[in-house]
């Protein structure tokens, strides 16, 4: 079946205390995105990736780190939580461009930091 | 920059009327615009999307939106709506704005939150 999977699907964890979401598609998708979701906020970019060792800042890059060492997977990394990262999180892939192609989003992943 | 409006943050119909939910979008060439679904405890799908061509799109369970330039609008439309419609909806533009640093990005909206009453 055609997905992107992330995990863990919930995480509650402490302020400073390094973590990492795993992102994974298996649609060979050469786009990757990770999206945070807060009320009234919609969705907003993080990071994207157009290919294997490229990847750019979206609209809120503090504070998160990525990286594209493999084509299906796209983890995002928190090198320091704080609890305004409290959030819920998507990864999404495009077969190319994210300007016009379909993204397909994973589940979610939501973030309490404490 | 680009960026979209959803008026309303809360929509309520009954069960078989009509479905608008409106979306605007401020952009400074031409876009390509898109509604995604959020079911409860789910990620996005694509509901459909326009890129060129005919303004009128149709797209999954029912749903059409129509494209008009005049007015920078892609309001989403469903002649009768359904209890399994009761969902989030996102309008979404992307960003073709060469001229920025960055952008190969898709803007959305803050959503809708549509119920669907009996």
């Amino acid at each position: 079946e055609a997905q992107v999977t992330q995990n863990p699907r919930y995480l509650i964890t402490v302020t400073g205390k390094k973590l990492t979401v795993t992102c994974s598609q298996n649609m060979n998708h050469e786009y990757m995105s990770w999206y945070r979701q807060d009320p009234g906020l919609g969705l907003r970019q993080i990071y994207y990736s157009m290919n294997v060792e490229v990847t750019d800042k979206g609209d809120v890059p503090e504070g998160y780190k990525v990286s594209r060492k493999e084509k299906r997977n796209f983890p995002l990394i928190l090198e320091s939580p704080s609890p305004n990262q409290t959030s819920l999180y998507f990864c999404a892939s495009s077969l190319s461009s994210g300007l016009y192609n379909e993204q397909f989003f994973g589940p979610g992943t939501r973030l309490t930091v404490l | 920059a680009q960026s979209v409006t959803q008026l309303g943050s809360h929509v309520s119909v009954s069960e078989g009327a009509l479905v608008l939910l409106r979306c605007n979008y401020s952009s400074s060439v031409p876009p390509y615009l898109f509604w995604y679904v959020q079911y409860p405890n789910q990620g996005l799908q694509l509901l459909l999307k326009y890129t060129t061509g005919a303004t009128l799109v149709k797209g999954i369970n029912g749903f059409e939106a129509e494209f008009k330039k005049s007015e920078t609008s892609f309001h989403l439309t469903k002649p009768s709506a359904h209890m399994s419609d009761a969902a989030e909806y996102f309008c979404a533009v992307s960003d073709q704005d060469i001229t920025q640093t960055s952008y190969d990005k898709v803007i959305f909206g803050p959503g809708t939150s549509l119920s669907v009453i009996p």
